[in-house]
């Protein structure tokens, strides 16, 4: 079962951030926080990951509360290509059974 | 460097026929796991092949199954097909020591009629 928690759905205008909550209220000392994103009738990939610390790369930033009890991914400035199903997943190190949940559905407007 | 590969793109087979999918992992990767996705059940985790050995297994019967080469190539078979396996088949490949990211090819589009 998936361990974490995602709105459905959310809406972003094309050049503005977009910040995509996450909860994973019981989330594991080990456990790192993941990021991907699935373009439709693709395989996921992936964006980001973190274990307590703030993370940044090309692509996204990733926010993890102090608790580690939730996370925020933001794009910082969104285009269409952007419009994609983000998944947020715990996942402690070694373990390859990645459990996926619904996922947030972010479309972006122009 | 080239991605994952997954052969074909898509398939069509009837009820009780098998069918076997392919999956080339990155140059130096040698996980290989394949995961299965439907509308109505999302993502599941099948199995995951490390150096030739299954060091993973999810909750799929035993007509799932898959096997790893010495080049790491990986192939899954599914026997007695049935409806309800019409979905999207992805592989993942990664270095396989923990920690790292998983890198996904585009999938195989079964479809069972």
């Amino acid at each position: 079962d998936a361990k974490t928690t995602q709105p459905p759905s959310m809406d972003c205008a094309e050049g503005r951030a977009a910040n995509l909550p996450c909860n994973h209220s019981t989330i594991s000392g080990n456990e790192y926080v993941y990021w991907y994103r699935q373009i439709h009738s693709q395989g996921p990939q992936y964006i980001i990951h973190g274990l307590k610390n703030n993370e940044t790369n090309e692509m996204a930033s990733l926010i993890i509360t102090e608790d580690r009890k939730s996370s925020t991914l933001i794009l910082p400035h969104a285009t269409l290509r952007d419009t994609a199903v983000y998944y947020c997943i715990v996942r402690v190190g070694n373990d390859y059974k990645l459990s996926f949940g619904a996922g947030t559905t972010v479309t972006v407007r122009a | 460097k080239a991605g994952v590969t997954q052969t074909p793109r898509y398939l069509i087979k009837t009820r009780g026929q098998q069918v076997t999918l392919s999956c080339s992992p990155i140059s130096g990767h040698r996980s290989v796991s394949w995961y299965q996705q439907t509308p109505g059940q999302g993502l599941q985790f099948l199995f995951e092949y490390f150096s030739e050995t299954q060091r993973n297994k999810g909750n799929f019967p035993g007509r799932f199954s898959g096997r790893q080469f010495s080049n790491s190539r990986s192939e899954m078979n599914v026997s007695t097909l049935e409806l309800g396996d019409s979905a999207l088949y992805l592989c993942a490949s990664s270095k396989g020591q923990g920690g790292e990211k998983l890198f996904f090819g585009s999938g195989t589009q079964l479809s069972v009629l």
